[in-house]
């Protein structure tokens, strides 16, 4: 099974900051990546897939990179409603699996 | 509007079994890989299980393989989740969510807003 492991697990930032989350792979998952997003109570929201590509009506303060075996997540200036549990997931080979997750707040 | 409804969550005790559903609407359901997803009380997402649309390919978790059966009704627009001999770790929301079309590698662009299964006697 791949392996997936984000960083931090936890990160404090203000509002208009610039964040940064990243993901490793245990093996080469090339690009087939995704990012979501969670609030308490509520489901988990598509951000990014194949590693970079936004979703159809995320904010473009989100973003993505990588390839191979480390992606990141940034936010490049956060607002008051970002603040949630992030998760990577891969979709390279069965079984999925999701990273951790990174608590912002 | 796509629209993903979840139900036959609910308390039963350990060894037991529940199915669970999802009532899709607002896509062609037939032309899109199907998934469930869990997620306990407090911890992180669990992927449980994909069904092609077509029906024909399934795949799950290590964890649940050999106890639960993932299904579709492709004229019922619905997703199913048969679990069988049912453990305390199987306590979770557990999440239907949609892929972008029938492949399995592009993430799961629609989620439903789950239904909480409890394992305990």
């Amino acid at each position: 099974d791949i392996q997936m492991t984000q960083s931090p697990s936890s990160v404090s930032a203000s509002v208009g900051d610039r964040v940064t989350i990243t993901c490793r792979a245990s093996q080469d998952i090339a690009k087939w990546l995704a990012w979501y997003q969670q609030k308490p109570g509520k489901a988990p929201k598509l951000l990014i897939f194949l590693a970079s590509t936004l979703q159809s009506g995320v904010p473009s303060r989100f973003s993505g990179s990588g390839s191979g075996t480390d992606f990141t997540l940034i936010i490049s200036s956060l607002q008051p409603e970002d603040f949630a549990t992030y998760y990577c997931q891969q979709s390279s080979s069965f079984p999925i699996t999701f990273g951790q997750g990174t608590r912002l707040e | 509007e796509v629209q993903l409804l979840e139900s036959g969550g609910g308390l039963v005790q350990p060894g037991g079994s529940l199915r669970l559903s999802c009532a899709a609407s607002g896509f062609t359901f037939r032309s899109h890989a199907m998934n469930w997803v869990r997620q306990g009380q407090g911890k992180g997402l669990e992927w449980v299980s994909t069904i092609s649309n077509d029906v024909h390919s399934t795949y799950y978790a290590d964890s649940v393989k050999g106890r639960f059966i993932i299904s579709r009704d492709n004229s019922k627009n619905t997703l199913y989740l048969q679990m069988n001999n049912l453990r305390a770790d199987d306590t979770a929301v557990y999440y239907c969510a949609k892929n972008p079309g029938g492949g399995f590698s592009f993430g799961h662009d629609y989620w439903g807003q789950g239904t909480l299964v409890t394992v305990s006697s």
